[in-house]
């Protein structure tokens, strides 16, 4: 039963343009959702994140935008660089609940295209 | 300021051998996790322990055990190694609940 799902495992784009990445969860108690973006051989470091009482953050070429109606968060890179290229993992978590998990997708591996 | 370190980076076990992969903060954090990631599966949560003292089971427990011997310290042990424990094993650590983790660099595994 996976709670935050990226449907996509790759996504190529061509440097300069815009990428987007799409992230979909069905607990409806998530309220705080992050974006993590992962290089070969290293830990996973934090890009972004956002929470539930906004609708979009942003910093630098980096947007997150959340649609809590629909469940769903993406994130945006304008433009694409070739240090982009890396694996992004969508990760959400309840910040009122007990227990202290944040919940990771299963990662989409983006290729920036020269 | 080193983050989260992680020890040993490699490791090849026998089946049937046991390790323990040791992790430490800096950072004065009080909760601290174990993730392995594995091909198309994402990272997902073994054990985690949101304070001193306390420890407590994630998606995928079995096989492994943990000890939060201080603060700082949060570590994971393979009692009997497996195949299927072949991963590349995470810690993290996190202030508090509204704020992201903070990874270390991983511990690739093989047991053969």
């Amino acid at each position: 039963d996976q709670q935050v799902k990226q449907n996509s495992p790759s996504l190529s784009v061509q440097e300069g343009r815009i990428s987007i990445l799409n992230c979909d969860y069905t607990n409806s108690m998530f309220d705080y959702f992050l974006w993590y973006k992962k290089y070969p051989a290293e830990g996973p470091t934090f890009l972004i994140s956002i929470s539930s009482i906004k609708d979009k953050n942003e910093d630098g070429r980096f947007t997150v935008f959340l649609n809590k109606s629909a469940k769903h968060l993406s994130l945006h890179i304008v433009p694409s660089q070739p240090g982009d290229s890396a694996v992004y993992f969508c990760a959400a978590s309840a910040f009122g609940n007990r227990d202290d998990k944040i919940i990771f997708g299963k990662g989409t591996r983006l290729h920036i295209l020269p | 300021n080193a983050g989260v370190t992680q020890t040993p980076k490699f490791q090849v076990l026998k089946t049937g051998q046991s390790m323990t992969l040791q992790c430490a903060q800096d950072m004065n954090h009080n909760s601290m996790y174990w993730y392995r990631q594995d091909p198309g599966m994402g990272l997902r949560l073994i054990y985690y322990s949101a304070s001193e003292g306390t420890t407590d089971k994630g998606e995928v427990p079995n096989g492994y055990n943990v000890s939060r011997l201080n603060k700082r310290e949060f570590s994971l042990r393979l009692e009997s190694a497996a195949p299927s424990q072949t991963s590349v094993y995470f810690c993290a650590s996190r202030r508090d609940r509204g704020t992201g983790y903070t990874f270390g660099s991983g511990t690739r595994l093989t047991v053969v």
